[in-house]
């Protein structure tokens, strides 16, 4: 079975600052998709941004940015000049991508919460 | 266009009582997940249906769970005898044909009292 794992709980930054949160994962699978997800107060969960795992390049969408290294099964999302509507909780989610057994649904680790100071 | 519906948002349920939520997807999604997530932890999937067929129930707790989506649109999760330990926010999410990112709805709360 796969898991995800988020090792920090909670994380702040300063408005404008750069942030990284930090996600790893296991699995014996070697096609998958990634993702993160932010959940605000509201609990509206919303996609932040997503990779493919036979996909190189690193996936961007505006200040949102992911480092993903598939040999360390790690996934970070980097958040470029934080704003104050950037603080919520994220989460990070697996999907498998096999074509025999694999399910679509999504594996999510337990979240960090992110407090943008102003 | 719309997003996913769910209703009701908030639901108190007292020990014992059925209670039943429901989940209108993206007009045309094929694919319809639900997810349960506890205070402060991240949502656990439940079960999904492609259409109408419940592909995949592997997630549910008990048998005290059922869910349905019997014409392929609109699903209805269905606990029965609830208990305190089913008082959390349930999930709904779509998924259209050949996507394989997921839209949320705003949950429902339950809370068993």
């Amino acid at each position: 079975a796969q898991t995800v794992t988020q090792s920090q709980p909670e994380m702040s930054v300063q408005e404008a600052e750069t942030v990284t949160l930090s996600c790893t994962y296991d699995t014996s699978e070697s096609d998958y998709y990634l993702f993160w997800y932010k959940q605000p107060p509201s609990r509206q969960m919303i996609l932040v941004i997503r990779q493919e795992a036979y996909k190189q390049q690193n996936a961007t969408e505006n200040r949102f940015s992911v480092n993903f290294q598939k040999a360390a099964k790690s996934f970070s999302l980097k958040i470029s000049d934080s704003q104050l509507g950037d603080a919520a909780m994220y989460f990070c989610a697996y999907r498998s991508a096999e074509w025999q057994g694999g399910s679509e649904k999504l594996v999510f680790g337990k979240g960090t919460k992110l407090t943008v100071n102003p | 266009g719309a997003g996913v519906s769910q209703s009701p948002r908030y639901k108190v349920a007292k020990r014992g009582q059925d209670v039943a939520l429901r989940c209108d997807p993206i007009s045309g999604h094929v694919s319809l997940f639900w997810y349960q997530q506890a205070l402060g932890q991240g949502p656990e999937f439940l079960t999904y249906f492609q259409n109408e067929a419940q592909l995949d129930k592997s997630g549910l707790p008990s048998d005290r769970f059922f869910a349905e989506r019997p014409e392929g649109s609109v699903s209805t999760l269905k606990i029965q005898r609830t208990q305190q330990e089913d008082s959390a926010v349930y999930l709904c999410a779509s998924s259209p044909r050949g996507r394989y990112e997921q839209y949320f709805g705003p949950g429902t709360r339950l809370t068993v009292t």
